[in-house]
């Protein structure tokens, strides 16, 4: 079965301190791996997709890189507007149509 | 910029009432999504539409119907609603190639009392 599964679910840090989240999956024939970020109140707003393993992608301070189980989101000095769920999906092998996420990590960034 | 644009922003119903949710993208994209989101289950596929004139059922599609009025709109449709319903429903839209992400509206948050 397709899954996707994102840790920590919630991780506070202070501003300044770099960390990474994780996103791990188990899909056959991987076509692909979405970043979405979602503010309160809104919808989620696509980041990065990553197509093959040792592929990276960078956005200011959020740096995405996958392996062949895994795939991780790297925060360098986050600052206080880098604070939102953070979700991972990948596309279904039963039916291309459809998207699996993961329930997301909530992060906190400390002034 | 209007990309995904999900009606109305909020309503409460009372048990039993039934209302519309209505979608329409302007990134002339082929798939269309219906969504809903409950603390601790994250985003849960109620209904898709791979293309024009096709719909399909996803995870959690009772109580729900939907309607692919043309390219542009999707509306889900709960015919009698009840408290179990109360949730922030997303609509998104999609390419339809299979590598491409999806694009999501801000949402519809709605209580049923």
């Amino acid at each position: 079965e397709d899954q996707v599964t994102q840790s920590p679910e919630a991780l506070r840090l202070q501003e300044g301190e770099s960390s990474s989240l994780n996103c791990s999956y188990t899909v056959s024939g991987l076509r692909g791996l979405f970043w979405y970020r979602q503010d309160p109140g809104k919808g989620p707003e696509f980041l990065f997709t990553l197509y093959s393993a040792g592929e990276e992608k960078e956005k200011e301070r959020l740096k995405a890189t996958l392996t062949k189980k895994e795939s991780f989101l790297h925060i360098t000095a986050p600052k206080p507007e880098d604070s939102a769920t953070y979700l991972c999906a990948v596309p279904g092998y039963s039916s291309a149509s459809k998207i699996i996420f993961g329930s997301g990590t909530r992060l906190s960034i400390r002034p | 910029n209007a990309g995904v644009t999900q009606t109305p922003k909020f309503q409460v119903l009372k048990t039993g009432q039934s209302m519309t949710l209505q979608c329409a993208q302007d990134m002339n994209h082929n798939s269309m999504y219906w969504y809903r989101q409950d603390p601790g289950m994250g985003l849960r596929l109620i209904y898709y539409s791979a293309s024009e004139g096709t719909t399909d059922k996803g995870e959690v599609p009772n109580g729900y119907n939907v309607s692919r009025l043309n390219k542009r709109e999707f509306s889900l449709r709960l015919e009698s609603a009840a408290p179990s319903q109360t949730s922030v429903y997303f609509c998104a839209s999609a390419t339809g190639v299979s590598n491409q992400p999806q694009h999501f509206g801000d949402g519809t948050r709605l209580s049923i009392l």
